[in-house]
């Protein structure tokens, strides 16, 4: 079955970049998503199609997608930023997550 | 703005049947996909299955053999049931809209804890 692997835990410094990645096979064969949690709040969608951004989520969120690693990165990152963020893809007709990563802002 | 409301017991025996309801105001059923997504408690996100609104399905492997979902347009609502629970289905539950079939969400509900036990 298809996984996709992450790092359980990643910590940055206020104004750093954080990097943030997910695995699996054939990843670069799909489009993957990112999710952002806060305690007590519903996902975020931060990234979609591997870098595309939604409305009103700030520039300093980016993602790519290549072979079998997809990125997300936080450039500037921020104390608001620290949450648990979650990679997304598919395979054959099946919605994966990733197992999340906590990045805490220290 | 598009909000979703998750709603149903919190509380289900095990063998029952795990039945909720998401809510959908601010904007069409139509022309979307509306899934249900959980979280069991200290664990990650597990996709369970989507409806689009023409009534097309497709669920997870996993829990194919104890899921459904439905879809009430003219009420703009969708259900899931899950059928003989145990322990493990514990989790916050999540009803989510998407554009694609298989992720995107961009819009959740703010979820719903349901609890398995006796």
């Amino acid at each position: 079955s298809f996984e996709l692997t992450q790092a359980p835990s990643v910590s940055v410094s206020p104004g750093q970049t954080a990097s943030i990645t997910c695995s699996g096979d054939k990843l670069g064969d799909t489009f993957v998503s990112w999710y952002q949690r806060k305690p007590g709040q519903s996902p975020v969608m931060v990234i979609h199609q591997d870098s595309r951004r939604p409305s009103g989520i700030p520039g300093r969120f980016s993602g790519s997608n290549s072979g079998k690693t997809a990125t997300l990165t936080i450039s500037g990152t921020q104390a608001m930023d620290e949450a648990d963020y979650y990679c997304q893809a598919w395979d054959s007709s099946t919605v994966v997550f990733g197992g999340g990563t906590k990045l805490t802002v220290l | 703005q598009v909000q979703l409301q998750e709603s149903g017991p919190g509380l289900v025996k095990p063998s029952e049947t795990l039945s909720l309801t998401c809510t959908v105001s601010g904007g069409s059923i139509r022309s979307y996909y509306w899934s249900w997504i959980r979280q069991p408690p200290g664990k990650g996100l597990e996709w369970i299955g989507y409806i689009y609104y023409t009534g097309s399905t497709n669920y997870s492997p996993s829990l194919k053999s104890r899921v459904s979902v439905s879809i009430d347009t003219s009420r703009t609502r969708f259900s899931l049931k899950l059928t003989s629970v145990t322990a493990a289905d514990t989790a916050m539950y999540y009803c989510a809209r998407s554009n694609a079939a298989l992720g995107d969400y961009d819009y959740w509900g703010q979820g719903t804890l349901v609890t398995v036990s006796s």
